[in-house]
């Protein structure tokens, strides 16, 4: 089972800040980090797909960044909103999907 | 719209009976997987499927068996459930292939065995 790390585990925001976490993953034999936000009674969806070092992502007020050497994302949110509340996960794909445990977002208005 | 529909949102079935978890999906994905999702740990993977017919074991397998008679359908089976199984079920679906394609995940089911 691949080791992969989220941290910090939750975050409080308010509303209006932005904030960042992080996603630390095996650094050998990479092919694809990928994103997921899962908010509350919904299915997870992806947010990004990464797959070379040094790539960066962006939508809307959300956007990601991948060092593959060194073996960490991280994922930022600008200016954070009610809607961005959910949790979010990270997993490194090695012919199939390994998740961290997620970082959970709740922005305060 | 890709959509990957579970059975059941909510299940509550006894120690040792029999229980089985339905997952549709309407994308013509080859690859399908089950995953349950506990409190403090990340999606764990219990089986998954790369083509009819075909499975495969994920992390967590034991107690578990699958069935995929039909390129849309991945059934999760519990042969005898167990309150340790209590827990989250999310199945999903991806395209065969590249590393970047993503997964689509169903609503999840809520498994309680008392």
């Amino acid at each position: 089972i691949l080791n992969v790390e989220q941290s910090p585990q939750s975050l409080h925001v308010q509303e209006g800040d932005s904030t960042n976490f992080t996603c630390s993953f095996p650094s050998s034999n990479f092919y694809a980090l990928h994103w997921y936000r899962w908010e509350t009674a919904k299915s997870p969806e992806a947010l990004f797909v990464m797959t070379l070092n040094g790539d960066e992502k962006k939508k809307g007020r959300i956007s990601a960044t991948l060092n593959t050497k060194e073996g960490y994302s991280y994922l930022y949110i600008k200016g954070s909103q009610p809607e961005d509340s959910a949790t979010y996960l990270c997993a490194f794909y090695d012919y199939k999907l390994s998740f961290g445990a997620g970082t959970t977002v709740t922005v305060r208005a | 719209d890709v959509k990957v529909t579970q059975s059941s949102r909510y299940l509550v079935k006894r120690t040792g009976e029999k229980v089985f978890l339905e997952c549709v999906q309407d994308m013509d994905h080859e690859n399908m997987f089950w995953y349950r999702q506990d409190p403090g740990l990340g999606l764990r993977l219990i089986y998954f499927s790369y083509d009819v017919k075909m499975k495969e074991k994920g992390d967590i397998p034991e107690g578990y068996s699958v069935s995929r008679e039909k390129k849309e359908r991945f059934s999760l089976i519990l042969e005898s459930a167990s309150t340790n199984q209590t827990s989250m079920y999310l199945c999903a679906s991806r395209t065969a292939g590249q590393s970047s394609y993503e997964q689509y995940f169903g609503p999840g089911t809520r498994l309680t065995v008392t």
